[in-house]
């Protein structure tokens, strides 16, 4: 299985600043990497696709980059709504795996 | 606008079979263009991708639990199911059932983008 890393694991920011999550594949997995938000007691919900397209109805402030095994979630201005959980998945080969999560809170 | 409902007991003992139904309304399920999954979360973990059905009846499975899961579609009722045997402790989660088109020309594709809202299931004596 490909192995998904994130960091930071939780992370602490306050309203209106940029935040920056990371996640490291364990091998190249090309554009296919989708990022999730997940609130508590909800599914996730798909932000990202293919590394960098915005899913439709998500917010502009979101955006990821990357190719290959490096990749970029970014919040532009974190809003009290975007307090969450955020997790990378690879859909390049099977299983689909997920990063274990960041842990997005306001300060 | 397509929604994925869970349903089953909340409650599977050791050793027996978990068994979850996803009940699609808004599309259907026969439509060629999408294929269907399972994932899991156990209390405050991450997710775990468990398997996908093609409207085909084609199947993947995560080898992790290929040799206890069985995915299969009833696309009279409009359902998918999730079987899984021999279940543990370990096996307690919230399951989630998801659908993940596979036309990339309209957009995201290969990436489950409408979730049910997850059913926890618990294994205990």
């Amino acid at each position: 299985d490909i192995q998904m890393t994130q960091s930071p694991s939780s992370l602490s920011a306050s309203v209106g600043d940029r935040v920056t999550i990371t996640c490291q594949a364990s091998q190249d997995i090309s554009n296919y990497l989708n990022w999730y938000q997940q609130k508590p007691g909800k599914a996730p919900k798909l932000l990202i696709y293919d590394a960098s397209n915005l899913e439709t109805g998500v917010p502009s402030r979101f955006s990821g980059s990357g190719s290959g095994t490096d990749f970029t979630f970014t919040i532009s201005s974190l809003q009290p709504e975007d307090i969450a959980t955020y997790y990378c998945q690879q859909y390049d080969n099977l299983p689909p795996t997920f990063g274990q999560g960041t842990k997005l809170e306001i300060k | 606008q397509v929604q994925l409902q869970e349903s089953g007991p909340g409650l599977v003992k050791p050793s027996q079979t978990l068994s979850l139904t996803c009940t699609v309304s808004g599309g259907s399920i026969s439509s060629g263009s999408y294929y269907w999954s399972w994932i899991r979360q156990p209390a405050g973990k991450g997710l775990e991708w468990i398997g996908r059905i093609y409207t085909s009846g084609s199947t993947n499975y995560n080898p992790s639990l290929k040799s206890r899961v069985t995915i299969s579609v009833d696309t009279s009722k409009n359902q998918f199911s999730l079987k899984l045997s021999s279940v543990t402790a370990a096996d307690t989660a919230v399951y989630y059932c998801a659908r993940a088109s596979i036309d990339c020309s309209g957009g995201s594709c290969y990436s489950e983008d409408y979730w049910g809202q997850g059913t926890l299931v618990t294994v205990s004596s």
